[in-house]
């Protein structure tokens, strides 16, 4: 079982309009990550959250817009987006510091998002 | 920079066979490196990783992989495959000072299991 929830497991939507996208994480980690992995793609970092903060953005288009409202929570606020926009969204989530466990990091199970 | 390169998108191997998957880095200074795993319709699942001290690293499920710096590899070992070992395997390198924010994915190799 995995002690990263994302929701929901598949998502479609119509390129007008708004849905989110809900992880949650019990572990108490302080960075918590959005990536988009396309069909055979290795996965590719979007976003990164450390301590609530938005540390890193990866040039993704605004139509992409992320929120982590506390430590255990993170989504992703979805408008407007584009059919080639359709991906696997995983989020992650690790320890801050490098000293604690590097590299690990948690993913979920994933959101599969259907753009039409 | 850092990258990583997976040689061969697509390995099968017969049950009971040895896996090999190979990996290969380049970083300007020594890395972190890491092996994933993601089965079908899930997230990605730490097997192993290398920071520092013993070369040879041992991971779950029985796959191991040894850092070589001569030859820039971090290639993934398991002696005997499983049926349950059919899944999309990543190599990933990060560098200290970038921290878990940075961790490159290769791109990955699908690993089949004969029966």
């Amino acid at each position: 079982d995995t002690e990263v929830t994302q929701t929901p497991k598949h998502l479609v939507m119509g390129m007008t309009n708004k849905k989110s996208l809900k992880c949650e994480q019990h572990m108490g980690h302080r960075a918590m990550y959005w990536y988009k992995q396309k069909a055979k793609k290795p996965p590719e970092l979007m976003f990164v959250y450390s301590y609530e903060k938005l540390s890193i953005n990866e040039s993704v288009p605004s139509r992409f817009s992320p929120e982590c409202p506390n430590s255990s929570l993170l989504n992703l606020h979805l408008h407007a987006l584009q059919p080639e926009d359709s991906a696997l969204y995983l989020c992650a989530s690790s320890q801050v510091l490098l000293d604690l466990r590097p590299g690990e990091l948690f993913f979920g199970e994933g959101s599969r998002l259907t753009v039409l | 920079a850092q990258s990583v390169t997976q040689l061969g998108s697509h390995v099968s191997v017969s049950e009971g066979a040895l896996v090999l998957l190979r990996c290969n880095y380049s970083s300007s200074v020594p890395p972190y490196l890491f092996w994933y795993v993601q089965y079908p319709n899930q997230g990605l699942q730490l097997l192993l990783k290398y920071t520092t001290g013993a070369t040879l690293v041992k991971g779950i499920n029985g796959f191991e992989a040894e850092f070589k710096k001569s030859e820039t590899s971090f290639h993934l070992t398991k002696p005997s495959a499983h049926m349950s070992d059919a899944a999309e395997y990543f190599c990933a390198v990060s560098h200290p000072s970038f921290g878990n924010e940075k961790l490159t994915f290769g791109t990955g190799t699908r690993l089949t299991i004969i029966p």
